[in-house]
């Protein structure tokens, strides 16, 4: 079964840091891997796809890289409305979710 | 507008069953694949279930394989999904979520506001 590992757990940051989170893949994904935003009591929100493709309307200060095992999710800087959980997923063999890496405040 | 609105939650003993749907608006239901995914308190997000648009292919978790069936209704633009021998551990927020064909492959791009399922005696 694919597994997919994120870090950290949770990251404290403040307004206008840059933050980067990781995610890795138990095997190679190629590309196939998304991220997403999710606020308390919301559902999650389609950031990025293709590892470094971001979706409409989502701000630039957002982006992701990486490929095979190994990706990051980077922002630039954080502004309040970032603060969230995120979470990778990969879409190459059926569906699998990271554990989710909570960003708060400082 | 996409909408997904999920229903048919709420508190069940363990061991029983219950059948959760998602009404689907704003696209063309039929030619999108869905999902089913869950979210126990305090915690992460988990994929369980995938259904194509003519229902030809479906993926299961191996959670919940031989318990959760997943299953559409096109004119009816609802999905389902059928939870069997229902445990403590399955209580969560369960949401839909379309899979939306995005430069080549498909992924899940919107969901619901999910349903609360609460396993309890």
């Amino acid at each position: 079964d694919m597994q997919m590992t994120q870090s950290p757990s949770t990251l404290s940051a403040s307004i206008g840091d840059r933050v980067t989170i990781t995610c890795r893949a138990s095997q190679s994904i190629s590309i196939w891997l998304a991220w997403y935003q999710q606020k308390p009591g919301k559902a999650p929100k389609l950031l990025i796809y293709k590892a470094s493709t971001l979706e409409s309307g989502v701000p630039s200060r957002f982006s992701g890289s990486g490929s095979g095992t190994e990706f990051t999710l980077t922002i630039s800087s954080l502004q309040p409305d970032d603060f969230a959980t995120y979470y990778c997923q990969q879409y190459k063999s059926h569906r699998t979710f990271g554990q989710g890496t909570k960003v708060e405040i400082k | 507008e996409v909408q997904l609105v999920e229903s048919g939650g709420g508190l069940v003993q363990p061991g029983g069953s219950l059948r959760l749907s998602c009404a689907a608006s704003g696209f063309t239901f039929s030619s999108y694949s869905m999902n089913w995914v869950r979210q126990a308190p305090g915690k992460g997000l988990e994929w369980l279930s995938y259904i194509s648009g003519s229902s030809t292919t479906i993926y299961d978790a191996d959670s919940v394989k031989g318990r959760f069936t997943i299953s559409r209704d096109n004119a009816k633009n609802a999905l389902y999904l059928q939870m069997n021998s229902l445990r403590v551990e399955d209580t969560a927020v369960y949401y839909c979520a379309r899979e939306a064909n995005i430069e080549g492959a498909t992924l899940p791009d919107n969901w619901g506001r999910g349903t609360l399922v609460t396993v309890s005696s």
